[in-house]
């Protein structure tokens, strides 16, 4: 079963084209985050966001546009991405720490981001 | 920033061996170590965390240990299973970082019958 939902699973698009990719989660945790994972690399993270509000930027390059809507949504914005941006977009969130120390992040599919 | 290195890079063992992979950590101040399980075509998988306050930790099979003052982390799979065939990625957090995980760079467990 996974708890964070992301949508499309896969998206084939071309360089000059706008798309978004979506990620759902209905835990009630505050802290969310996306990571961009290569083949046969760890996940890298490109963004958190803590209480809908942006924590972490990982210097990722301005072609790549999060949104956090509302407590259970996170969006990419995705513009004008080159092939090298090619690779899974894993999803994440857990609870705010609270004081009780860092949560356990629970991730989603991804969505598998071929660029033409 | 954080480092995590990662050994072995690929493991091989007989079904019924036990199997155990080793990182490395940079940071001091980091104090969460999860460790995750990723098949093939798959979202990582959580299986087993340890904060700095304890030195072990068992879940059935699965167990973790830390070392702060060497700042090493294990996993120790027992009685391996050929399900338990994947890449298995170490990361550690510093608590001052927005939860932030650091990952190594994986290990490709394969369990052959």
């Amino acid at each position: 079963d996974t708890e964070v939902t992301q949508t499309p699973k896969h998206l084939v698009m071309g360089m000059t084209n706008k798309k978004s990719l979506k990620c759902e989660q209905h835990m009630g945790h505050r802290a969310m985050y996306w990571y961009k994972q290569k083949a046969k690399k760890p996940p890298e993270l490109m963004f958190v966001y803590s209480y809908e509000k942006l924590s972490i930027n990982e210097s990722v390059p301005s072609r790549f546009s999060p949104e956090c809507p509302n407590s259970s949504l996170l969006n990419l914005h995705l513009h004008a991405l080159q092939p090298e941006d090619s690779a899974l977009y894993l999803c994440a969130s857990s609870h705010m720490t609270g004081g009780r120390g860092n949560q356990p992040q629970h991730f989603g599919d991804g969505t598998r981001l071929s660029i033409l | 920033g954080e480092n995590v290195e990662q050994h072995p890079s690929t493991l091989s063992v007989q079904e019924g061996d036990s199997a155990v992979i080793k990182c490395t950590y940079s940071d001091s101040a980091s104090n969460y170590f999860p460790w995750y399980k990723q098949e093939l075509g798959k979202r990582p998988q959580l299986i087993i965390d340890i904060r700095s306050n304890v030195g072990e930790k068992k879940d059935q099979r699965i167990a973790v240990t830390l070392n702060k003052t060497a700042k090493h982390f294990s996993l120790h799979i027992t009685e391996t299973q050929p399900e338990d065939s994947a890449v298995y990625f170490c990361a550690a957090s510093n608590p001052l970082a927005f939860q932030k995980l650091v990952f190594g760079t994986g290990t490709r467990l394969l369990v052959s019958p």
